[in-house]
């Protein structure tokens, strides 16, 4: 089955600290992997994507994620949080389709930060 | 500024009646907007693909009767929820592409519309 996998449901973190959020992905294809973040009342916004190439990419507010092919992972990472980092987040594949092409999201992860 | 509307953000309805959310490309022409259902503490979980001046298509298990989607203009799709009842209650969101959709296509997200059935 194809599919994206995040472990963790819910994160909480000090701010200052650094923060990693696990995503996993199954998808016989080359692999689009994406980074979306979901605050309160708003809507997705993108952190940060993979396509090919170097397989650490930078994103907006600081955030960075790994590309790692043989753990069929895309982890993200943040070397220190702030209270305004306090928001879901999503892991996505984008899956090239005969039916159609179509974004997969995973299951999200909320993550709360500490004062 | 937001390239994606949708409308309304909230709307709470009686159990029965009938819902339609608004989403619209507000600076370029959509083709294609696809609809995403978001239960509380999960993922977006896409519900069916809008199609401009054709049928859309629906994920499987998606009831085609109960959310009917219409795709009438370039930059307006509408998502109706027929007889609504508590268990449609859910946030909605929609997406767009700016032309096809493939992996390098910049697609904006709606605000959502959060859905409450009585």
């Amino acid at each position: 089955a194809q599919s994206v996998t995040q472990p963790d449901i819910h994160i909480t973190v000090s701010e200052g600290a650094s923060l990693e959020l696990r995503c996993n992905y199954s998808y016989g294809a080359t692999p689009y992997l994406f980074w979306y973040v979901q605050s309160p009342g708003q809507g997705l916004q993108l952190l940060l994507k993979y396509f090919s190439g170097d397989t650490l990419v930078q994103g907006i507010k600081g955030f960075e994620a790994e590309f790692k092919r043989s753990q069929s992972s895309f982890n993200l990472r943040k070397p220190s949080v702030h209270w305004s980092d306090a928001a879901e987040y999503f892991c996505a594949v984008f899956m090239i389709k005969a039916a159609g092409n179509k974004l997969t999201f995973g299951g999200g992860t909320r993550v709360l930060v500490k004062p | 500024g937001a390239v994606v509307s949708q409308h309304p953000s909230w709307v709470i309805c009686k159990s029965g009646t009938s819902v339609k959310i608004e989403c619209r490309s507000l600076d370029f022409q959509a083709t294609t907007m696809f609809w995403y259902r978001q239960f509380p503490k999960q993922s977006l979980m896409l519900m069916a693909t809008s199609n401009e001046g054709s049928k859309a298509t629906y994920e499987q298990g998606v009831e085609k009767d109960k959310f009917l989607i219409n795709h009438a203009s370039l930059t307006l799709s509408t998502l109706t929820v027929t007889s609504a009842h508590p268990e449609d209650s859910s946030f909605y969101i929609c997406s767009a592409p700016k032309g096809a959709l493939y992996y390098n296509s910049p697609l904006h997200f709606g605000n959502g519309t959060r859905l409450t059935v009585t």
